[in-house]
């Protein structure tokens, strides 16, 4: 089955990139998906990657996919105390038959 | 107005009781999931509906039911609520095709 792995925490100074790993089991063709929790709110699509790409910018995000390791990163740049929050990777089949999957979440930690 | 709508925000209730939580959306989406969220455990799918008469099975469905009134509703009822129901549930919607999975802002359930 699918699983999505993702360290727990990551601390950075403000100003500092930050980066986000994670890494997926299902090796059919997939999206990918970066979602961003702030503290009393759900969960918002920050972006998202289809497999047959390797790289997305959107502003200050970067998104990186290393197909052959199922290995899946988000940069933040410039990082300020507002990018605090916990950060879910997600996987799923195109088609939207089936569920996404969710990692458990990374705490990114902002320090001034 | 947000476009998917959770209630109650929050809710204090005593094991044995039987407890509803409701969401509702605006998006014209025909795909609904419920998902619960445990801190360290990232997010759990508890069951998902691609339309009103449709209804399966999640992850973690023991203890739950569900009810698809309408497309736009899509109801988690806890038959006899328990303290490890105690978590931040979460109603997500998603359009046939679209890759994207929208989130309310979730109901904070303590079961005593």
């Amino acid at each position: 089955g699918e699983d999505v792995e993702q360290s727990l925490f990551l601390s950075v100074r403000e100003g500092d990139s930050s980066v986000i790993n994670c890494t997926y089991t299902d090796s059919s063709s997939t999206y990918l998906y970066w979602y961003k929790q702030e503290p009393g709110a759900g969960l918002q699509l920050l972006t998202y990657i289809f497999s047959n790409m390797d790289m997305k910018q959107d502003q200050r995000l970067t998104v990186l996919l290393n197909k052959k390791d199922k290995h899946l990163s988000l940069r933040i740049a410039d990082t300020q105390t507002g990018d605090s929050a916990i950060y879910f990777c997600a996987e799923s089949i195109p088609g939207g038959n089936t569920p996404l999957v969710f990692g458990k979440g990374t705490r990114l930690s902002v320090i001034a | 107005d947000a476009d998917v709508t959770q209630t109650p925000r929050n809710r204090i209730t005593k094991t044995g009781k039987r407890i509803m939580l409701e969401c509702s959306q605006t998006k014209g989406h025909d795909r609904m999931y419920w998902y619960r969220q445990d801190p360290g455990l990232g997010l759990r799918l508890i069951y998902y509906s691609f339309d009103v008469k449709d209804i399966n099975k999640g992850e973690i469905s023991d203890g739950y039911s569900v009810s698809r009134q309408a497309q736009a509703k899509f109801s988690l009822s806890l038959e006899s609520a328990i303290p490890n129901q105690t978590a931040l549930y979460f109603c997500a919607t998603r359009g046939t095709g679209s890759e994207k999975l929208f989130f309310g802002s979730g109901t904070q359930l303590s079961v005593l």
